[in-house]
């Protein structure tokens, strides 16, 4: 079992669409849960990151971490073209007073229609 | 608003070369990462380095490859004799300690390795 999986995608919505992008993961040990946003040929750009389970909310984005699923999700509310991206999410096994490696999914790309 | 950079953005090197890829990190991180995207696959993790030393590798992080913080800005990542597999896109990474842990990474963006 692969310790990320995101759904494949490509995903396709109208503009002002809600999005669901979703991974889930099989180690326990996750603690920390990102999503990042990756435009072609570019680098990952932070946009949301999250401690344990709950929600947190930015904006149209909210993150969602369910912990006993192990289960992550983004949401983009009034979806605009310029999210078109590919979505990556990430989470990593943070040690107290130690830096540790993030572990990606493969990505989604979303595509959304004006 | 700060940001990590690398340079350069596009290196096409020889097989069997050495390449350098050099990054300027967030100037009060304190960790700092490589990792690579080969075209269509995941990002992946390479090595992690702290306190001038290297916290965790992976296993692609072979004697191949080398990093070095050389002054208190740059960071580097060695690629003693490239190999036509080495061709990816090249993520340096770095963050900040808060509340006595490392949190989130963020990213520069990219070096795009061609190895011929």
């Amino acid at each position: 079992q692969k310790e990320v999986e995101q759904d494949p995608g490509p995903l396709s919505v109208p503009e002002g669409a809600i999005v669901s992008l979703n991974c889930t993961y099989s180690n326990s040990a996750f603690q920390y849960f990102m999503w990042y946003r990756q435009y072609s040929r570019k680098g990952p750009e932070l946009l949301m990151y999250t401690y344990s389970s709950g929600n947190k909310e930015d904006g149209r984005f909210t993150a969602q971490v369910d912990k006993s699923s192990k289960y992550i999700s983004l949401f983009i509310r009034d979806s605009q073209p310029s999210d078109s991206a590919t979505y990556l999410c990430a989470m990593s096994d943070l040690r107290t007073g130690a830096n540790s490696k993030l572990t990606f999914g493969k990505g989604i790309t979303l595509s959304v229609r004006p | 608003e700060p940001e990590v950079t690398q340079t350069p953005s596009h290196q096409v090197t020889q097989m069997g070369q050495e390449v350098i890829l050099r990054c300027v990190p967030i100037s009060n991180h304190l960790y700092f990462y490589w990792y690579r995207q080969i075209l269509g696959q995941k990002v992946e993790f390479l090595v992690s380095f702290y306190n001038n030393e290297i916290s965790e590798k992976s296993e692609i992080f072979d004697d191949q490859f080398s990093v070095e913080r050389p002054d208190g800005s740059n960071f580097t990542l060695k690629i003693r004799s490239t190999k036509l597999e080495d061709s990816a896109m090249y993520f340096c990474a770095s963050s900040p300690r808060t509340g006595g842990r490392n949190t989130e990474a963020f990213f520069g963006q990219g070096t795009r390795l061609t190895v011929v």
